[in-house]
């Protein structure tokens, strides 16, 4: 069975600076995709950036990009500039190829000013 | 339109009601997933909907009923809960794994429905 750790469970960064959240994942499967997915207090879960596994270039979005190691089983997310919009709960998430979307236990960010 | 919309947001109810939960989304999605969510704990899947035909139970108690009428509708049906039921139930939607572009896979949620049983 496919599983998701998210060794932060809390972190925290001040305001414009770079915090790197952690994710590791085991399967045997070569082929499925990963994902991080924003939950702000308001609830509303909302996807970050995603990453085909067969694809070696790394995922970025705006501020957000990943550090995606295939043969480590490691997908890092890297925040930029952070904001004080960007606290929220983060989830890793892993895809496999009966479509189950699998969450890791998520980790607390907390921008501060 | 790219939301998925869930009903009601709140929900209270005695363990002997019945009720239900309702999801809508018009992106064209025929993949539909409700999942479960306990406070400050990661989503846990409860059922799939691939092509409005139930593909994937994760074991759920039959006192969860999904119903996928049409290829924009989703209902869990809510019958003889159990305090621990109370979470938050999220619905999500997505293009299916086969179909061939850069949007399959990708989960749309919406903002949930918070159930509580008394």
């Amino acid at each position: 069975a496919q599983t998701v750790t998210q060794s932060q469970p809390e972190m925290s960064v001040q305001e414009a600076e770079t915090v790197t959240l952690s994710c590791t994942y085991d399967t045997s499967e070569n082929n499925y995709y990963l994902f991080w997915y924003k939950q702000p207090p308001s609830r509303q879960m909302i996807l970050v950036i995603r990453q085909e596994a067969y694809k070696q270039q790394n995922a970025t979005e705006n501020r957000f990009s990943v550090n995606f190691q295939k043969a480590a089983k490691s997908f890092s997310l890297k925040i930029s500039d952070s904001q004080l919009g960007d606290t929220a709960m983060y989830f890793c998430a892993f895809m496999d190829t009966g479509g189950k979307l699998i969450f890791g236990q998520g980790t607390e960010l907390s921008v501060k000013p | 339109d790219t939301e998925v919309t869930q009903t009601p947001k709140h929900l209270v109810m005695g363990m002997t009601n019945k009720k239900s939960l309702k999801c809508e989304q018009h992106m064209g999605h025929r993949a539909m997933y409700w999942y479960k969510q306990k406070a400050k704990k990661p989503p846990e899947l409860m059922f799939v909907y691939s092509y409005e035909k139930l593909s994937i139970n994760e074991s759920v108690p039959s006192r969860f009923s999904p119903e996928c009428p049409n290829s924009s509708l989703l209902n869990l049906h809510l019958h003889a809960l159990q305090p621990e039921d109370s979470a938050l139930y999220l619905c999500a939607s997505s293009h299916p794994r086969d179909r061939e572009d850069s949007g399959a896979n990708v989960l749309t949620f919406g903002a949930g429905s918070r159930l509580t049983v008394l």
